[in-house]
């Protein structure tokens, strides 16, 4: 089974600062996708950032970009010129190439300072 | 797009009682998913259907657990009987092919 493992429960970040959050993952398989959700303290789940396994160019959304290491199964996420709209909990998500079920990790708390 | 649609957001309950958890995925997603979040355990997924048929309830807890799709733009998770372990977030997401899931905002059940 698949397996999401984010080893940073909280973090904090000054505001203008990069910060970058960790997750690695495992699997067996060649060709799956890799996601990055944010949950604001209003509960909401909201997609940050996606990645397929077979691109090789590191997705990139506005201040958010991703480094995958496909062969070290490590995606982790950057985030440049924090926010303090960027403080909520950040999850690692991974799924097959099928319509299977998201698998997440445990979360990192990322607190913005001002 | 009114996006995924949940309901109670909050629900508030005693140990014993039932409790139904209701959801309106996004038309025309073919996929719906109902997860749970605990802070000790993360979000797991409990069941996920494809054209209103379960797929893989393996994540079902237990028995008093049981989730129904009669339609496809309706979906149900219910507790009979609510124990206070069962207090959590109950999430309810939708998805058409291999777009990514699009999240409700949420049931907080507490049973106490």
């Amino acid at each position: 089974a698949q397996t999401v493992t984010q080893s940073q429960p909280e973090m904090s970040v000054q505001e203008a600062e990069t910060v970058t959050l960790s997750c690695t993952y495992d699997t067996s398989e060649s060709d799956y996708y890799l996601f990055w959700y944010k949950q604001p303290p209003s509960r909401q789940m909201i997609l940050v950032i996606r990645q397929e396994a077979y691109k090789q160019q590191n997705a990139t959304e506005n201040r958010f970009s991703v480094n995958f290491q496909k062969a070290a199964k490590s995606f982790s996420l950057k985030i440049s010129d924090s926010q303090l709209g960027d403080a909520a909990m950040y999850f690692c998500a991974y799924r097959n190439s099928g319509n299977t079920p998201l698998v997440f990790g445990k979360g990192t708390r990322l607190s913005v300072i001002a | 797009d009114a996006g995924v649609i949940q309901s109670p957001r909050h629900e508030v309950t005693e140990m014993g009682q039932e409790v139904t958890l209701r959801c309106k995925p996004i038309s025309g997603h073919d996929y719906l998913f109902w997860y749970r979040q605990t802070m000790m355990r993360g979000l797991e997924l409990l069941i996920y259907f494809n054209n209103n048929v379960p797929i893989d309830d393996s994540g079902m807890p237990e028995d008093r657990f049981s989730a129904k799709m009669p339609n496809a733009s309706f979906s149900t998770l219910k507790i009979q009987p609510s124990e206070p372990r069962d207090s959590a977030v109950y999430f309810c997401a939708s998805s058409f092919a291999l777009s990514p899931l699009h999240f409700g905002n949420g049931t907080r059940l507490t049973v106490t």
